[in-house]
């Protein structure tokens, strides 16, 4: 059976570092793409990061040069670590497995919340 | 880009839903629409514009292609009432649409 945990999501200061994990089970991380998909309070669904098979990465405008993906083969977990973190990054923030290159979301975690405050 | 019309809609259980998803360029049928109820995780719908994920009821379909997409319920059940999200994955840069707001008439 797929899951996805996601984990380390917290109150954070403005300007702070946060790194996000995400342990799969049911399935191997590196064989896969993954995504980042966060979801402000009261908001839609924003996608944020995409990491090939590959190695490959790809970022949102909103988070490019702060976020960086990658994963622990050994540890099958997904990360995302989170740089000089701003007020509207404040979400829910989703793990998912894709089901393929250019294509859909078919796993998710149950998220993990970010409070980005002073 | 990808713009949902409506952004809310009230419905009753046995009606017929229609939601659409427009992309500001084409995007092949590279389309997706999830389902969200409050509180929980999106689950997928429907994939590559009208593939349907495995266990989701066959009252769901999705149709289009190039930059114009819908997304049918045939018949609401009470536990359809969620929210819906359009998303296109032809770019490396995934964008999802605003989200349709589905409500019990």
């Amino acid at each position: 059976e797929v899951q996805l945990v996601e984990s380390g999501g917290d109150l954070i200061q403005p300007g702070g570092s946060l790194r996000l994990s995400c342990a799969a089970s049911g399935f191997t991380v590196s064989n896969n793409y993954m995504s980042w998909v966060r979801q402000a309070p009261g908001k839609g669904l924003e996608w944020v990061s995409l990491i090939y098979s590959s190695g490959s990465t790809y970022y949102a405008d909103s988070v490019r040069g702060r976020f960086t993906i990658s994963r622990d083969n050994s540890k099958n977990t997904l990360y995302l670590q989170m740089n000089s973190l701003r007020a509207e990054d404040t979400a829910v923030y989703y793990c998912a497995r894709d089901r393929g290159p250019y294509s859909s979301h078919d796993y998710w975690g149950q998220g993990t919340l970010v409070t980005v405050s002073s | 880009q990808m713009t949902q019309s409506p952004s809310s809609l009230s419905a009753s259980v046995g009606d017929r839903v229609t939601i659409t998803c427009r992309a500001s360029q084409s995007i092949s049928r590279h389309l997706n629409w999830y389902q969200q109820k409050p509180g929980k995780a999106p689950s997928l719908l429907i994939y590559a514009a009208s593939s349907l994920q495995g266990g989701v009821p066959s009252r769901f379909s999705g149709s289009g292609s190039g930059a114009d997409f819908t997304l049918t319920i045939s018949s609401l059940q009470p536990e359809d009432f969620a929210t819906y999200y359009c998303q296109q994955t032809f770019s490396t840069l995934y964008t999802f649409g605003q989200g349709t707001n589905l409500e019990i008439k």
